[in-house]
């Protein structure tokens, strides 16, 4: 099956820091998602994003198909934005998740 | 509003119970699938159904039953409950097709003791 690796596992930011996080998947997927997992388990759709760029303000998201990777960007982090951030992937007609990154924003 | 409502949000129960979890969405949607959360592994696929009376396994299927009746409510069964079974248990729902956000209901935390 296909894997989903998500990188780093762990992050930690002072208010107002920028990050990355990093999907990488091991085969070609018929669509992309980002999660956000608040600290209640409440998980929250952010991007669908199978290619190309998107933005929402404070977030954006890049997926490059051809080399198998998706980019989430938090600009200015907030305290808010803590919790757990899951890359998704469509393979066939199943969604299959990362482990996530555990983001942690302090103030 | 969109909504997927989980039942129950905590759960004990003791080993070789019998346990159902319900999940109800009102957004007329054609899947419905359970997921288990565990540390470090994220969301794994236990079942999911595309229409109603309709079901398939996904990747972590036993130990586990799922009842679609009704379009709108997917029910996750625990025949005997297991200690390695204490974890978080997700519903989620999307229209068919493959580019429609899916949905999360909040999650029920169960631990078997």
């Amino acid at each position: 099956g296909i894997q989903v690796e998500q990188s780093p596992p762990d992050l930690i930011l002072q208010e107002g820091a920028n990050s990355t996080l990093r999907c990488n998947f091991s085969d070609s997927v018929n669509n992309l998602q980002w999660f956000h997992q608040n600290p209640w388990g409440q998980l929250i759709n952010l991007f669908y994003i199978p290619s190309g760029t998107k933005q929402n303000g404070r977030l954006s998201a890049t997926t490059v198909a051809t080399e198998r990777y998706s980019l989430l960007y938090i600009s200015s982090s907030q305290t808010t934005d803590s919790g757990v951030y899951f890359c998704a992937v469509l393979y066939g007609n199943k969604l299959v998740f990362g482990a996530g990154t555990i983001l942690r924003v302090k103030s | 509003d969109v909504k997927v409502t989980q039942s129950s949000r905590y759960l004990v129960k003791r080993t070789g119970e019998k346990v159902f979890l319900e999940c109800v969405q009102d957004m007329d949607h054609e899947n419905m699938f359970w997921y288990r959360q565990d540390p470090g592994l994220g969301l794994r696929l236990i079942y999911f159904s595309y229409d109603v009376k309709m079901k398939e396994k996904g990747d972590i299927p036993e130990g586990y039953s799922v009842s679609r009746e009704k379009k709108e409510r997917f029910s996750l069964i625990l025949e005997s409950a297991s200690t390695n079974q204490t974890s978080m248990y997700l519903c989620a729902s999307s229209a068919a097709g493959p580019g429609n956000t899916i949905y999360f209901g909040e999650g029920s935390w169960l631990t078997v003791v």
